[in-house]
């Protein structure tokens, strides 16, 4: 199993680009979601997902659209990147029943200019 | 709505000594609360819950549902507990949501 992957690792936008960063698992979760990381703030929820073609807002969705096309993917697309969305993003998943204990990918570090 | 407090935003200690990672919550129901934990350059992983009221690498957590609080206890700290430490909670029900605080950076000073 290679759990939780996200690429790309590390990604560098100009103001106004789009992009989409990619999560993937492996192991049937259905629960997934997308957090951000900023220094001070700690964690917060963007978008999460139940199951496949069910998705839901989180504390900071505003600029970030998902789908989930698929059990095993669960992109996260911003339209048009603000520098305000400089930050190290966080997919993870989890079992149904367990969503307390997340399975967390590596990160994708992103910065906008 | 949910929240958690985790007011220390840096820890500084010495190995052997004792180490407390303080941790509030707000929420009307009944909480589940959980410590997660990123050492340097790992993912971010569970380290303990409150039902289960296990022992995790010698560190223990009690709810506390007067002080409504969840404080991460270890009695003597060693230098691989250097990570950032996480209090999250999930609200009751079918709620998927985990609402994490703001993390606390415990540093083990040899």
């Amino acid at each position: 199993n290679a759990g939780v992957t996200q690429t790309p690792k590390f990604q560098v936008l100009k103001t106004g680009q789009s992009m989409t960063l990619q999560c993937a698992q492996d192991m049937n979760h259905e629960y997934m979601s997308w957090y951000r990381q900023d220094p001070g703030m700690g964690l917060r929820l963007i978008h999460y997902s139940v199951g496949a073609g069910i998705t839901d807002q989180g504390e900071v969705p505003n600029g970030y659209n998902v789908s989930r096309s698929t059990t095993e993917d669960f992109p996260l697309r911003l339209l048009s990147a603000a520098p305000s969305q400089t930050s190290v993003y966080f997919c993870a998943s989890s079992k149904p029943g367990l969503a307390y204990e997340q399975y967390f990918g590596p990160g994708t570090r992103l910065t906008v200019t | 709505a949910q929240r958690v407090t985790q007011p220390e935003k840096l820890l500084s200690v010495f190995k052997g000594a004792p180490v407390e990672l303080k941790c509030n919550y707000s929420y009307s129901g009944s909480p589940e609360l959980f410590w997660y934990v990123q050492y340097s350059r790992q993912r971010l992983q569970l380290l303990l819950r409150h039902i289960s009221r296990e022992s995790i690498k010698g560190f223990t957590a009690d709810l506390n549902k007067g002080e409504t609080s969840f404080h991460l206890k270890k009695p003597f700290a060693q230098e691989e507990d250097s990570a950032m430490y996480y209090c999250a909670l999930k609200g009751g029900g079918s709620n998927y949501k985990l609402t994490f605080g703001k993390g606390t950076l415990l540093t083990v000073n040899p």
